[in-house]
């Protein structure tokens, strides 16, 4: 089975710009997969960001952007703030019907 | 404003069936064009997809998951049921249900979630 891997840590500087990525086991990650991105801090429901690689979801500050960055896909935050220390997770539409969730970023602001 | 509510006992014991329900306010399950989901997180761990349902009943599972799990949608009450069979404490995580869009697989709403824990 495919595994949508993330990197499991992060760490920026308040103001500073990240970039975090969403990649495949195996080939690579392209629009037809659909990449959504979800932040989620502890104890509460996931929140969407992006989705369809790049479409910020309503609500969300500009400082959110999502793109394909080479075989991935990404987000970036630019501009981070300290409530943007969250872990954030992607999700790819494999196709028939399935999808698959990354195993999640944790982010770090300091 | 679409809410989503998973209710549910939060305590099984093992060998049995784990049954959650989903109450969805404004919005008709009906209304088509979206899947209707289960997704879960295990204490400390990542989001796991469980599966989905469109009103018309086709379902798509997990197929880590597939032989123990049922999707079901009731549109006169609108609320949509999962059940998960022969359930151990490796199944102890907190689930909540989603609403997905089929148009742009958005997971765009999603329940506060409810934790379920497995004890003898």
């Amino acid at each position: 089975q495919t595994v949508v891997t993330q990197e499991p840590s992060f760490s920026v500087s308040p103001g500073g710009t990240v970039t975090l990525t969403c990649g495949l086991s195996s080939g690579s990650v392209s629009t037809a997969y659909y990449p959504s991105w979800y932040q989620q801090t502890p104890g509460q429901a996931p929140r969407t960001l992006i989705y369809s690689t790049n479409t910020r979801s309503s609500g969300v500050p500009g400082r959110f952007s999502g793109s394909i960055l080479g075989n991935k896909a990404a987000l970036t935050i630019t501009g981070a703030q300290a409530d943007d220390e969250s872990d954030y997770y992607c999700v790819l539409y494999m196709g028939s019907g399935i999808v698959v969730f990354g195993g999640g970023t944790k982010l770090t602001v300091l | 404003q679409v809410q989503l509510q998973e209710s549910g006992p939060g305590l099984v014991k093992p060998s049995q069936t784990l049954s959650l329900t989903c109450t969805v306010s404004g919005d008709t399950i009906s209304s088509g064009g979206y899947y209707w989901s289960w997704v879960r997180q295990h204490p400390g761990k990542g989001l796991e997809w469980i599966g989905y349902i469109h009103y018309s009943g086709t379902t798509y599972y997990n197929p880590s998951l597939r032989s123990r799990v049922a999707i079901s949608v009731d549109t006169y009450t609108n609320h949509f049921s999962l059940k998960l069979d022969s359930v151990t404490a490796a199944d102890t995580a907190v689930y909540y249900c989603a609403r997905n869009k089929i148009s742009t697989r958005i997971f765009d709403y999603w329940g506060q979630g409810t934790l379920v824990t497995f004890s003898s």
